[in-house]
C-alpha cells in the first residue's frame, strides 16, 4: 500500500506566474483534499475532489483551481501568483466511507513566490 | 474564538516526562484527528478517534464527545517527540470532511 505523495517538494516562482502541484492519493482512496499552510499558521482548506468532481471549497479565489484524474490523483493549479501564496501546500487523501473521512497527508510542497 | 482550540500553545518538557496536550471544540463532529508535524515537514496522522481511547506505542489519545474534549498523551517523552501537534476535526455541518484545525501545540523535549 503506497502512501500519499506530492511533487515537487520545493518550488520557487515569480509573482504573476502560474504553478501546478501534484498529489497521488493513497491506494484505494477516492477523495483528495488540498490545504494551504502559511508559515506559523494552521492549514486552511482549499477544496476537495471526490470522484473527479469538486466536492466543497474553502475561502480561496477562483485562481486556485484543481483537477482529479480517473486514478484519483489530483492537481492544484494557482494562476497569477501573489507573494501571499507562499506556503506549504498539503494534500490529503481519504475514502469517504461511513462518514468518518480519515485523511492521510502527503509531505507537502513548499512554494515560495518572489 | 476558534472552533477548535488547543492548549498549551507551547510546551517544554524534560526527557522521560509524561505530556498532555488538550483540544476542545465547539462544533459537532463525528471524529477527531491528532496530527504531528515536524519543522518544515508534512503532516503525519497519529490518530483518528470518535469515542473512547486509542493507543499506539507511547502515544494515547482520548476523546469525550459529550464534553467536546480530547487529549493526546505522550508517555516517557523523548527528544524525537519534539514537533507540532495539531488536533483537527471535520464538522458535522460539512459533507466534505474538510478539517478544521487547532492552532497547534509546539512541543520541545529536552534531553
Amino acid at each position: 500500500e503506497t502512501g500519499v505523495t506530492q511533487s515537487p517538494t520545493h518550488l520557487i516562482k515569480t509573482r504573476g506566474q502560474q504553478v501546478t502541484l501534484r498529489c497521488s492519493s493513497q491506494s484505494g482512496h477516492n477523495t483528495v483534499s488540498w490545504y494551504q499552510q502559511a508559515l506559523g499558521q494552521g492549514p486552511q482548506f482549499i477544496f476537495q475532489y471526490y470522484r473527479e468532481e469538486e466536492n466543497g471549497r474553502g475561502n480561496f479565489p477562483p485562481r486556485f483551481s484543481g483537477l482529479q484524474f480517473p486514478n484519483y490523483s489530483s492537481e492544484l493549479n494557482v494562476n497569477a501568483l501573489e507573494l501571499d501564496d507562499s506556503a506549504l501546500y498539503l494534500c490529503a487523501s481519504s475514502s469517504i466511507a461511513g462518514g468518518t473521512y480519515e485523511q492521510y497527508f502527503g509531505p507537502g510542497t513548499r512554494l515560495t513566490v518572489t | 474564538k476558534n472552533e477548535v482550540e488547543q492548549s498549551p500553545q507551547n510546551l517544554t518538557a524534560q526527557e522521560g516526562e509524561f505530556i498532555t496536550i488538550n483540544c476542545s471544540y465547539s462544533v459537532g463532529i463525528s471524529a477527531l484527528h491528532w496530527l504531528q508535524q515536524h519543522p518544515g515537514g508534512g503532516i503525519v496522522s497519529l490518530f483518528m478517534l470518535s469515542s473512547g481511547k486509542k493507543k499506539h506505542g507511547r502515544l494515547i489519545a482520548t476523546i469525550n464527545i459529550q464534553e467536546k474534549h480530547s487529549s493526546l498523551h505522550i508517555t516517557a517523552s523523548h527528544p524525537r517527540d519534539s514537533a507540532v501537534y495539531i488536533c483537527a476535526a471535520p464538522p458535522c455541518s460539512s459533507n466534505t470532511g474538510k478539517l478544521i484545525f487547532g492552532q497547534g501545540t509546539t512541543l520541545q523535549v529536552k534531553p
